[in-house]
């Protein structure tokens, strides 16, 4: 099973807002990544979490705050958003070390309005 | 810094056409990843090179990896209108984050 899931798919929300994105492996592996990704550019590293714990932080406004509560699940966490934020949101999960090879979820496209 | 220069960065072709994606460094890195990306899709991973001079074969797409595992090229064979996407290349070196190249677009008329 190679598979990485996200929830929700697609998240419109006010810049008042508070919500969630979920993602969730099954692989065993130990490390989960955020990214975002705007239109037709390359995924932008966000956050890394490894053996659970934040291991890389490519200084995000605090309005994103990750989570890990376990080590098959990352959440990020949204407040008081900018419309600037509207993006693809991707998760990943993978097998690190010098020839890590991460596997992508099919991310959550967010609208802040 | 570590960068990977990818080109071409668009590329229009007509089904049945041959066509050649690379992917140049500076820097050596440990593995390189290719991955096709459709709009609003996440990334899907098509192959990992480990070893330099490396060549893996995935129906019509054969991926090389360069000797000084500096670079790498992606060829695919008689395009077809599902190969339509955004190709992206990643290299992975010990544990830095994975650094992406800015994409191929491709597009496959048939």
């Amino acid at each position: 099973d190679t598979e990485v899931t996200q929830t929700p798919k697609h998240l419109v929300m006010g810049m008042t807002n508070k919500k969630s994105l979920k993602c969730e492996q099954h692989m065993g592996h130990r490390a989960m990544y955020w990214y975002k990704q705007k239109a037709k550019k390359p995924p932008e590293l966000m956050f890394v979490y490894s053996y659970e714990k934040l291991s890389i932080n490519e200084s995000v406004p605090s309005r994103f705050s990750p989570e890990c509560p376990n080590s098959s699940l990352l959440n990020l966490h949204l407040h008081a958003l900018q419309p600037e934020d509207s993006a693809l949101y991707l998760c990943a999960s993978g097998t690190s070390g010098s020839t890590d090879t991460q596997y992508f979820g099919p991310g959550t496209r967010l609208t802040v309005l | 810094t570590q960068l990977l220069e990818q080109s071409p960065q668009f590329l229009s072709i007509q089904e049945g056409e041959n066509l050649t994606v690379y992917c140049n460094s500076s820097s050596v890195f440990s593995s390189l990843q290719w991955y096709r990306q459709e709009p609003g899709e996440g990334p899907v991973l098509l192959v990992t090179v480990v070893t330099g001079g490396e060549v893996k074969k995935l129906k019509r797409l054969t991926f090389q990896f360069g000797d000084a595992r500096k670079d790498s090229s992606l060829h695919i064979t008689a395009a077809q209108p599902g190969d339509t996407g955004l190709y992206l290349c990643a290299g992975s070196s010990g544990n830095t984050p994975l650094v992406f190249g800015k994409g191929t677009r491709l597009s496959v008329i048939a």
